[in-house]
């Protein structure tokens, strides 16, 4: 595997299920985003992770929890969804977060809450 | 808060044509980075093009160029003979060289079509 993986690419749940999305960066980064990616909205960032430390949250509701065990890894755990969440969730990782340096993307999970 | 606009929701263009995707932003700072990114249908996004703020040459990278406008903050990305893989989303983007973190602000995207 290159690059930034997402696992999985379509994910359909309840609102009352429990699921989890997953990142995976194969290029040495320290820095991992998750984007939320809606229908005619644009990308917005919700979580940053610097050297596995949360640098940013942006009044992301608690429903979404992330993770991130280690630099090469990422997760969004998600509960209690609502259907407004159905949406295009996208990772992305860079060299770190505090220096100018390119983000590379993943696929997405594109995530459907019934 | 700096805000991108991409006010063209669709573009549409002839194979081997041109087609130019118009992005204005709001910011007060004067250093900053603008992009182009491109989602394609396998929806992975892929940087096309950087400009950055302080530098006057409009960057180019193979069919792709950017006209910067500093003064009127505008960011246009011109695509010179449109290809069939060109097909996809665009995004301008806008990050702070003044501020701490690799936060990209994102445009709305316009979407190209290419015709064969």
């Amino acid at each position: 595997e290159t690059g930034v993986t997402q696992t999985p690419r379509h994910l359909v749940m309840g609102m009352t299920n429990k699921k989890s999305l997953k990142c995976e960066q194969h290029l040495g980064h320290n820095a991992m985003y998750w984007y939320k990616q809606s229908a005619k909205k644009p990308l917005e960032l919700m979580f940053v992770y610097n050297f596995k430390e949360q640098t940013e949250n942006n009044s992301v509701p608690s429903r979404f929890s992330p993770e991130c065990p280690n630099s090469s890894h990422l997760f969004l755990h998600l509960h209690t969804l609502q259907p407004e969440d159905s949406a295009l969730y996208l990772c992305a990782s860079s060299q770190d977060y505090f220096s100018y340096n390119e983000q590379f993307f993943g696929p997405g999970t594109r995530l459907t809450v019934l | 808060a700096q805000t991108v606009t991409q006010s063209q929701p669709e573009m549409s263009v002839q194979e081997a044509e041109t087609v130019t995707l118009s992005c204005t932003y709001d910011t007060s700072e004067s250093d900053y980075y603008l992009f182009w990114y491109k989602q394609p249908p396998s929806r992975q996004m892929i940087l096309v093009i950087r400009q950055e703020a302080y530098k006057q040459q409009n960057a180019t990278e193979n069919r792709f160029s950017v006209n910067f406008q500093k003064a009127a903050k505008s960011f246009s990305l011109k695509i010179s003979d449109s290809q069939l893989g060109d097909a996809a989303m665009y995004f301008c983007a806008y990050r702070s060289a003044e501020a701490a973190g690799n936060k990209l602000t994102f445009g709305g995207g316009t979407r190209v079509l290419v015709k064969p």
